[in-house]
């Protein structure tokens, strides 16, 4: 089957870390994406992760997966106001386009 | 190097009427993504296309929608009789390969909002 799901909201103090999760349902999957999206904006690749991987670090972003649980978390350290926006989940795998979740709000108060 | 390019930003249509959409991919990309955005919804993938040559089209409803990716110039999305439930945020992709192994690089959408 294909379903990705998030949780729809999340709010966070400024330098506090975020935690946003994601649980997809296709073992068969090769990569999962995180993209971010700012109003009236497009979809901004964050980073991804092969699936034989459990662990990727990108400066404040780590992506942890699990993939006996099939669970997929972006954690955004020392979060920003700059940071509000929407994250989405999406997994692929060969022969398919991108499926994805529908996206946590991010929300940063300062 | 541009990224995908989506014209136009807004459009806006009478129900019945045509939209066509177009997109610009990254230079050196070959392949094409339609996503379609509701109100508080994910992205619903589309079509994938390849120059001349449509790919999947599974998640295109099967009256008033096509696609194409010609040899030269953008990709379009049409939409032939619209209807109201057609407003939505139509986002286009493009990536170098196919998209298990090749990220996709999005362009910021054409805003379709039927009256």
């Amino acid at each position: 089957g294909e379903d990705v799901e998030q949780s729809l909201f999340l709010s966070v103090r400024e330098g506090d870390s975020s935690v946003i999760n994601c649980t997809y349902t296709d073992s068969s999957s090769t990569y999962l994406y995180w993209y971010k999206q700012e109003p009236g904006a497009g979809l901004q690749l964050l980073t991804y992760i092969f699936s034989n991987m459990d662990m990727k670090q990108d400066q404040r972003l780590t992506v942890l997966l699990n993939k006996k649980d099939k669970h997929l978390s972006l954690r955004i350290a020392d979060t920003q106001t700059g940071d509000s926006a929407i994250y989405f989940c999406a997994e692929s795998w060969e022969g398919t386009a991108l499926i994805f979740g529908k996206g946590t709000t991010l929300s940063v108060s300062s | 190097n541009a990224g995908v390019m989506q014209n136009p930003r807004h459009l806006v249509r009478r129900r019945g009427q045509e939209a066509r959409l177009r997109c610009s991919p990254m230079k050196g990309h070959s392949h094409v993504y339609w996503y379609r955005q509701l109100p508080e919804e994910g992205l619903k993938f589309m079509v994938y296309l390849q120059k001349e040559n449509i790919i999947d089209e599974s998640g295109m409803p099967k009256e008033r929608f096509s696609a194409e990716f010609p040899k030269e110039g953008p990709s379009i999305l049409r939409i032939q009789q619209v209807v109201r439930g057609d407003s939505a945020a139509y986002f286009c992709a493009s990536s170098p390969g196919q998209s298990f192994n090749s990220p996709l690089h999005f362009g910021n959408g054409t805003r379709l909002t039927v009256t």
